[in-house]
């Protein structure tokens, strides 16, 4: 597609529930990245697929975060048992990735996660 | 560790001024420093880059300068105009285990008043 895409835009969760969050990446960009934004905070690394393979995953805040992309394409996001402060805008970025770096980093419009 | 200090926090100009704002890294193997501008409820955009083989990007009215070895880069407005106003994020990219993620500083407050 012309963009990273999200979904949902918006998600409104009950504390406790799980949810499940969508990126479907620039086609063709082999790395993509989730990032945590807090309110008044700049995007905060979460974890990184090149193609399926999940390279980094550092920046994952517990176990109840998990991430996938099975097939190298879209990604998913799960967040089990939701806690109050899980709620953020999630972003989603996909890049093409050289030997030399990045190209091409382009952010998705994010999923806003409220968890109440 | 990975970090990326961003100054200042807010800051107000009268339209027309110029308006900087500075970034410091910390890992010396960084290559890339992506400047984005986020308006309220929307994505980051990128407006502009730098890789760390040159020391100084222009583009109309933004220009950003890199200093390897002090290990800042600074974003130059000039010309402010109101449409300007948003949030500002410098990023510095970081290599770990042959993969590439940007990291990112906590962000500056522009305000252009006309």
């Amino acid at each position: 597609g012309a963009g990273v895409s999200q979904s949902p835009r918006y998600k409104v969760a009950k504390r406790g529930q799980d949810v499940a969050l969508r990126c479907d990446p620039i086609s063709g960009h082999v790395s993509l990245f989730w990032y945590q934004q807090a309110l008044g905070q700049g995007p905060e690394f979460l974890t990184y697929f090149q193609n399926e393979a999940q390279l980094d995953k550092s920046g994952l805040p517990s176990d109840r975060f998990f991430a996938e992309r099975p097939e190298g394409s879209v990604s998913t996001l799960k967040i089990q048992r939701t806690q109050q402060e899980d709620s953020a805008v999630y972003l989603c970025a996909s890049s093409r990735w050289t030997e030399t770096g990045l190209y091409g980093y382009t952010f998705g419009s994010g999923t806003r996660l409220t968890v109440v | 560790g990975e970090n990326v200090e961003q100054h200042p926090s807010t800051l107000s100009v009268q339209e027309g001024d110029s308006a900087v704002i500075k970034c410091t890294y910390s890992d010396s193997a960084s290559n890339y420093f992506p400047w984005y501008k986020q308006e309220l409820g929307k994505r980051p955009q990128l407006i502009i880059d730098i890789r760390s083989n040159v020391g100084e990007k222009k583009d109309q009215r933004i220009a950003v300068t890199l200093n390897k070895t002090a290990k800042h880069f600074s974003l130059h407005i000039t010309e402010t105009q109101p449409e300007d106003s948003a949030v500002y994020f410098c990023a510095a990219s970081i290599r770990r285990g042959g993969t590439d993620k940007l990291i990112f500083g906590t962000g500056t407050r522009l305000q252009v008043f006309p």
